[in-house]
């Protein structure tokens, strides 16, 4: 597509439900990355993909994470047992190749998570 | 992990003003990206800069690079309602995928 989609653009949740967040990077990007942005702070990196090398991991917070990329293009990012403070905006973006300095990254617009 | 600090935090400015924004750091990057965010929106990319002591200017905007890579400033000449937002800078260092991002300045211009 012509940009990074994600969806749903807004989930209301209750505690100690599991919610999934899906992105759809720009067509023919390698890399794709998860930020979790909330109120007053920066971006968090939670997970990387780079075409078919293993995910790296380290961002995320906490077990209750995961993410998986099939076929090197849609990505899920699934929260287990939501908790208030996972309440964020969920930022995905994809970029041409591994730290693309020409070009950057392009983000989707979120998905604000609120858990209640 | 490479820290950006972003300064000031809030700024409230009248239109037609003019102000600088700016992104500090004791690492040294590679290069430098600012990306501006919009309300219900991701940020989008602005520039890159590269070199120690490079300056690009896109319109109204100046990008500086300080000389030693660890700096960088963002200078708006006669603020428009439209350039309201979140400014964001971050770093191309060691781990070049994990961009490490400040806070980011949050502008606004008022008509």
């Amino acid at each position: 597509g012509a940009g990074v989609s994600q969806s749903p653009s807004n989930k209301v949740t209750e505690k100690g439900k599991d919610v999934e967040l899906r992105c759809d990077p720009i067509s023919g990007h390698t890399a794709l990355y998860w930020y979790r942005q909330s109120l007053g702070q920066g971006l968090e990196f939670l997970i990387y993909f780079q075409g078919n090398s293993a995910p790296d991991k380290s961002g995320l917070p906490s077990d209750r994470f995961s993410a998986e990329r099939t076929g090197g293009s849609v990505s899920t990012l699934t929260i287990q047992r939501t908790q208030q403070e996972d309440s964020a905006v969920y930022l995905c973006a994809s970029s041409r190749i591994q730290g693309d300095r020409d070009y950057g990254y392009t983000f989707g617009s979120g998905t604000r998570l609120t858990v209640v | 992990t490479q820290l950006l600090e972003q300064s000031p935090q809030f700024l409230s400015i009248q239109e037609g003003e003019n102000l600088t924004v700016y992104c500090n750091s004791s690492s040294v990057f590679s290069s430098l990206q600012w990306y501006r965010q919009e309300p219900g929106e991701g940020p989008v990319l602005l520039v890159t800069v590269v070199t120690g002591g490079e300056v690009k200017k896109l319109k109204r905007l100046t990008f500086q690079f300080g000389d030693a890579r660890k700096d960088s400033s963002l200078h708006i000449t006669a603020a428009q309602p439209g350039d309201t937002g979140l400014y964001l800078c971050t770093g191309f260092g060691g781990s070049n995928y994990k961009l490490t991002f400040g806070k980011g300045t949050l502008l606004t211009v008022n008509p």
